[in-house]
């Protein structure tokens, strides 16, 4: 079946370590998108990415970075620097008529 | 800078008992404003797509109305499996491709 994998479902972090969000897409996209979204509110685009080795940061890419080696892949650090990183985190990518089809996410907390 | 507000914040209704959701929105030119679909610790769905004024689209027990200055999701006849976050999204044409979302509305059909 073709979609986004997002891996893992829980992550947890420590105090000043980088941790590593997976995501995969076999939709042959070439635009793939992060959000973080807070409860109660909406999604803040993190960064996103239109075309292989090339992406932009979006409204809230601090203490955030990502990579676009390849096509399917486009893994999110969260680093130290993220000083509130609890949230949930949604890759996306960019189909047709620009419909964005959403992985079902990754709960990242603080410990 | 692109907005997107939805309301109500939440919204309880009984069964079968129809009701509106509204998305008001300020873009520089609206490329397209998106419906979808989120369950708890889910990614969201893709519900609808609508491009100009005066266009509607249906699903099931869901129609989503477009205007110039905001759009309408109408749920007619509602069963408690409709109960989700639902949320709006508009694409600006004249800046990025990245969706920029509302902060949703949290229904909830009681049977």
């Amino acid at each position: 079946d073709g979609g986004i994998t997002q891996s893992p479902k829980y992550l947890f972090r420590k105090e000043g370590q980088n941790v590593t969000l997976s995501c995969e897409q076999n939709l042959n996209h070439d635009a793939m998108y992060w959000y973080r979204q807070d409860p109660g509110q909406g999604l803040r685009l993190i960064y996103y990415s239109q075309i292989v080795n090339d992406f932009q940061k979006g409204d809230i890419a601090e203490g955030y970075s990502v990579s676009r080696e390849k096509k399917e892949s486009f893994p999110l650090t969260v680093t130290s620097a993220q000083k509130n990183p609890t949230a949930f985190y949604l890759c996306a990518s960019q189909g047709v008529n620009e419909k964005l089809f959403f992985g079902s996410g990754t709960q990242l907390s603080v410990l | 800078e692109d907005q997107v507000t939805q309301s109500p914040e939440a919204l309880r209704l009984q069964e079968g008992e129809s009701s509106s959701l509204n998305c008001s929105y300020t873009v520089s030119g609206l490329r397209g404003l998106f419906w979808y679909r989120q369950d708890p610790g889910k990614g969201p769905e893709f519900l609808f797509t609508l491009y100009s004024a005066g266009e509607e689209k249906e699903k099931e027990r869901l129609k989503a109305t477009l205007t110039k200055k905001e759009s309408f999701l109408h749920i007619t006849a509602p069963k408690p499996e409709d109960s989700a976050t639902y949320l709006c999204a508009v694409q600006d044409g004249e800046t990025s491709r990245a969706l920029t979302f509302g902060s949703g509305t949290r229904l909830q059909v009681q049977p």
